[in-house]
């Protein structure tokens, strides 16, 4: 079983909608969430980084980490075209290591 | 400010050979990581650099080896090339807790 698991989609969506992408972890050490997103034939980008349980919003995106569940979940409001991409969470255990730990990616596309 | 750059982008070597990718961090970036992404595993961490020492090390054979100089660029070799090291290699450097990607190199065995 790999460390950390994702749904590797894809999903499609119309534009505004609310979309909803999650991670589940086994490590109960991680206690660095990431999410990145990645246009084709790109690097991925930090999208947003959270220490906690809870939420933290940005913009038009909020992370949430459940870690009482292992679980951890990117929401995406009003959802447009450019945000089609694959989206990638990471976590890592703190302090002391960055060895960054990956799911697989989601692929969004969103329908104009 | 500039970004992570890699060189080369693309890459198309033979079973056997040997390869050196080159990764230069943002500017004041001490630290260089480098992954192995590919579709079925995704995004797998290779190993880290700080200050030109390895810090970190991911479950990858011995084949693949990677070193940092003092102006903090970093170098990644992978000797006697097979089919499964096709994959796109990316570098990123970090500060603090946020780490920062390139655009990677391609990377094609024959």
């Amino acid at each position: 079983q790999k460390e950390v698991e994702q749904d590797p989609g894809p999903l499609s969506v119309p534009e505004g909608a609310i979309v909803s992408l999650n991670c589940t972890y086994s490590n109960s050490a991680f206690q660095y969430f990431m999410w990145y997103r990645q246009y084709s034939r790109k690097g991925p980008e930090l999208l947003m980084y959270t220490y906690s349980s809870g939420n933290k919003e940005d913009g038009r995106f909020t992370a949430q980490v459940d870690k009482s569940s292992k679980y951890i979940s990117l929401f995406i409001r009003d959802s447009q075209p450019s945000d089609s991409a694959t989206y990638l969470c990471a976590m890592s255990v703190m302090p002391g290591t960055y060895k960054y730990i990956f799911g697989t990616g989601t692929r969004l596309k969103v329908l104009a | 400010k500039a970004g992570v750059t890699q060189t080369p982008r693309y890459l198309i070597k033979t079973r056997g050979q040997q390869v050196t990718l080159s990764c230069s961090p943002i500017s004041g970036h001490r630290s260089v990581s480098w992954y192995q992404q590919t579709p079925g595993q995704g995004l797998q961490f290779l190993f880290e650099y700080f200050s030109e020492t390895q810090r970190n090390k991911g479950n990858f054979p011995g084949r693949f080896s990677g070193r940092q100089f003092s102006n903090s660029r970093s170098e990644m070799n992978v000797s006697t090339l097979e089919l499964g090291d096709s994959a796109l290699y990316l570098c990123a450097s970090r500060v603090g807790d946020e780490q920062f990607f390139g655009p990677g190199t391609r990377l094609t065995v024959l």
